[in-house]
């Protein structure tokens, strides 16, 4: 059984700039959610992604978004890049229904952003 | 305001010892609780969970201990092994609402396991 995977490992981007993180969640799973991990912290929840809308939403501003596609993985996008935007993005997901404990949430390994 | 914070940040002990890595959190209306280890470099990885109707959970070598009436939470790990050195984080999450599957971290612990 394949886990979370995300792409790419590391990134780096100059402020002002774009970014699209990538998520595939884990087999029999269909609720993705995305943290932000600052160095030394624990993660902070972005939002929350089911049945391809988003359900749930941390304390972040509109440049971070996201989508959830039929298969289940998503996109983390975030616009005009700051230089505090630098850390580490965090998916996770949860099963469905039937297939385990619908809240919990099993981490990807991450998606290293730097912002220069 | 809502928080899910750690006594300890630090936490070193001999191997063969037994650890005890302690959460509190201050939303009653929290119903499920989580551990996670975090290696460097790495995602947080799910040890334990527990929710809010059970006292003690037992995992391989990991007992979840949650005492409500203080809102408590504490990860035991016996015989601790040097992999075992890691940042735990507890995570808390409450059904319902618009915070439905938000996990609220800690600060987290870092655990240091000596040979």
């Amino acid at each position: 059984e394949t886990g979370v995977t995300q792409s790419p490992t590391h990134l780096i981007k100059t402020r002002g700039q774009q970014v699209t993180l990538r998520c595939s969640s884990q087999s029999g799973h269909n609720t993705v959610s995305w943290y932000q991990q600052a160095l030394g912290q624990g993660p902070q929840f972005i939002f929350q992604y089911y049945r391809e809308e988003e359900n749930g939403r941390g304390n972040f501003p509109p440049r971070f978004s996201g989508l959830q596609f039929p298969n289940y993985s998503s996109e983390l996008n975030v616009n005009a890049l700051e230089l505090d935007d630098s850390a580490l993005y965090l998916c996770a997901s949860s099963p469905q229904q039937g297939q385990g404990n619908t809240d919990t949430q099993y981490f990807g390994p991450g998606t290293r952003l730097t912002v220069l | 305001g809502e928080s899910v914070g750690l006594h300890l940040p630090t936490l070193s002990v001999q191997e063969g010892d037994n650890s005890i890595i302690n959460c509190a959190y201050s939303n009653s209306a929290s119903d499920y609780f989580i551990w996670y280890k975090q290696e460097s470099g790495k995602g947080p990885q799910f040890i334990i969970d527990i929710r809010s109707n059970m006292d003690k959970r037992q995992g391989q070598r990991v007992t979840v201990l949650l005492n409500k009436t203080v809102k408590h939470l504490s990860l035991q790990i016996a015989a601790t092994q040097p992999g075992d050195s890691a940042v735990y984080f507890c995570a808390e999450n409450k059904a319902g609402g618009t915070s439905y599957g938000k996990l609220t971290f800690g600060q987290g612990t870092i655990l240091t396991v000596h040979p």
